[in-house]
């Protein structure tokens, strides 16, 4: 049950376009359709933004895409706006009823 | 609407135990699998244990089991995490999430509480 791997921090200018990565193994991320992204502002709880690797919930803007490739899942935000500086991780189903989430991104907005 | 409020945290000595509770409103509890999921001060989130809807089935993360016990009170609307042999590293807050519309995901979360292990 190692973390998954992410970038710690992303940075980028109003309206581009970026990407976090989230690595994990074939016992996880490579195994499921079911990677999860959560947005973090401090002191603030976890909000959901991506589920089964790249659906929005209702309410999460549009400009926020998940993807994977294997072992690896990806986030994209794009337009990148201020409000979307926060701390991103990533969470993975792991088998047997378990989860693993990354060791977390924070978007910095320049 | 939905509503989960933890509550039970606090400082604690190492070795000790504490017992946090999550309270829920505005659903059917008993219906949804619920979720304790940590952060310590400054670091990433870990995903601690699960049980489901019924209690049939529960897992933990390697790291608190054998030490954490999670589990629910249907008739109270309130789900547990029983904490022993606590460690400095355990310090964390604490917060409970449920899958309630979308599966093997955390749709909602509570507040979260804090423990503090520290002598």
């Amino acid at each position: 049950q190692s973390a998954l791997t992410q970038p710690a921090s992303v940075s980028g200018s109003p309206g581009q376009s970026i990407t976090i990565s989230c690595t994990g193994t074939s016992s996880d991320v490579g195994s499921y359709n079911l990677v999860s992204w959560y947005q973090e502002h401090p002191g603030k709880a976890p909000k959901l933004m991506i589920y089964e690797g790249s659906k929005r919930p209702s309410g999460v803007s549009n400009r926020l895409s998940g993807s994977k490739s294997g072992n690896t899942a990806s986030l994209t935000i794009s337009g990148l706006q201020a409000e979307d500086e926060a701390d991103y991780f990533c969470c993975s189903y792991a088998g047997s009823s378990t989860f693993v989430f990354g060791t977390g991104t924070k978007v910095i907005v320049l | 609407q939905v509503q989960l409020v933890e509550s039970g945290g606090g400082v604690v000595q190492p070795g000790r135990s504490l017992r946090l509770s999550c309270a829920a409103s505005g659903f059917t509890f008993s219906s949804y699998p619920f979720h304790w999921v940590r952060q310590a001060p400054g670091k990433g989130l870990e995903w601690l244990a699960v049980i489901s809807s019924v209690g049939s089935t529960i897992a933990y993360a390697d790291s608190v089991k054998g030490r954490f016990t999670i589990s629910r009170d249907d008739s109270r609307n309130t789900l547990y995490l029983q904490t022993t042999s606590l460690r400095a590293d355990d310090t964390a807050i604490y917060y409970c999430a449920m899958e309630k519309d979308i599966r093997s995901s955390f749709d909602y979360w509570g507040q979260g509480t804090l423990v503090t292990v520290s002598s």
